[in-house]
């Protein structure tokens, strides 16, 4: 099975930098996805990481260290509308993928 | 990027009826379609894959007598909740994947979500 861990809320200012960290632990790993979730909606792609590293695409990055168990999604430049619930993913040996509970990140003005 | 459609996206019914709720993959084939379920301030939980053609592999503690699926062509899968009740009340979502069609083994990482069904059971 998996365990996946990720804070429950973060707030920060319009502007500011937020880092939302995920650990799991797993039997089997075929990457990591990020995605956004905004109230009353389905998620949507941010990003898949399944090498260590960091991956960066415009105010977003992704980081992913297998041996450590863990990966972060970098939030640059906020705005209002990156208020959202960010989830980090697993993909199992069965490619299918496992949600963490989601992180609620409020960006004040 | 691919598109996935979900009908209805809101249904309100009555304790005892049956919903059925069609996800639709419509520029792709969708060899391997998920069924999600997500209640309020909670994340996304697997109740169930179907794959075309064959029975759906049910998530433990979903019943599939309740949950029934039917994944009949490479573009569509219905998940129909019989005779619902008041906490059947969720979110629920679709997701499609297109892996190897026949003889061909692969297994693609990217799901594809739909926009999800709200249902409300009275």
């Amino acid at each position: 099975g998996q365990n996946i861990d990720q804070p429950t809320e973060m707030t920060a200012t319009e502007g500011a930098i937020v880092q939302i960290n995920c650990t799991y632990q797993t039997s089997g790993f075929n990457g990591l996805f990020w995605y956004q979730q905004h109230a009353g909606e389905a998620p949507t792609f941010l990003s898949y990481n399944v090498l260590d590293g960091l991956e960066e695409k415009g105010r977003f990055s992704s980081f992913l260290s297998r041996s450590k168990g863990y990966s972060y999604l970098l939030l640059k430049e906020l705005q209002m509308k990156d208020s959202a619930s960010y989830l980090c993913a697993l993909v199992d040996g069965d490619y299918k993928l496992s949600f963490g509970a989601g992180t609620t990140v409020t960006v004040r003005a | 990027g691919a598109v996935v459609s979900q009908h209805p996206s809101w249904v309100i019914c009555k304790s005892g009826t049956s919903v059925k709720i069609e996800c639709r993959s419509l520029d792709f084939q969708a060899t391997t379609m998920f069924w999600y379920r997500q209640f309020p301030k909670q994340s996304l939980m697997l109740m169930a894959t179907s794959n075309e053609g064959s029975k759906a592999t049910y998530e433990q503690g979903v019943e599939k007598d309740k949950f029934l699926i039917n994944h009949a062509s490479l573009t569509l899968s219905t998940l129909t909740v019989t005779s619902a009740h008041p906490e059947d009340s969720s979110f629920y979502i679709c997701s499609a994947r297109s892996d190897g069609l026949a003889g061909v083994m692969r297994f693609e990482v990217t799901q594809y979500f739909g926009p999800g069904t709200r249902l409300l059971v009275l």
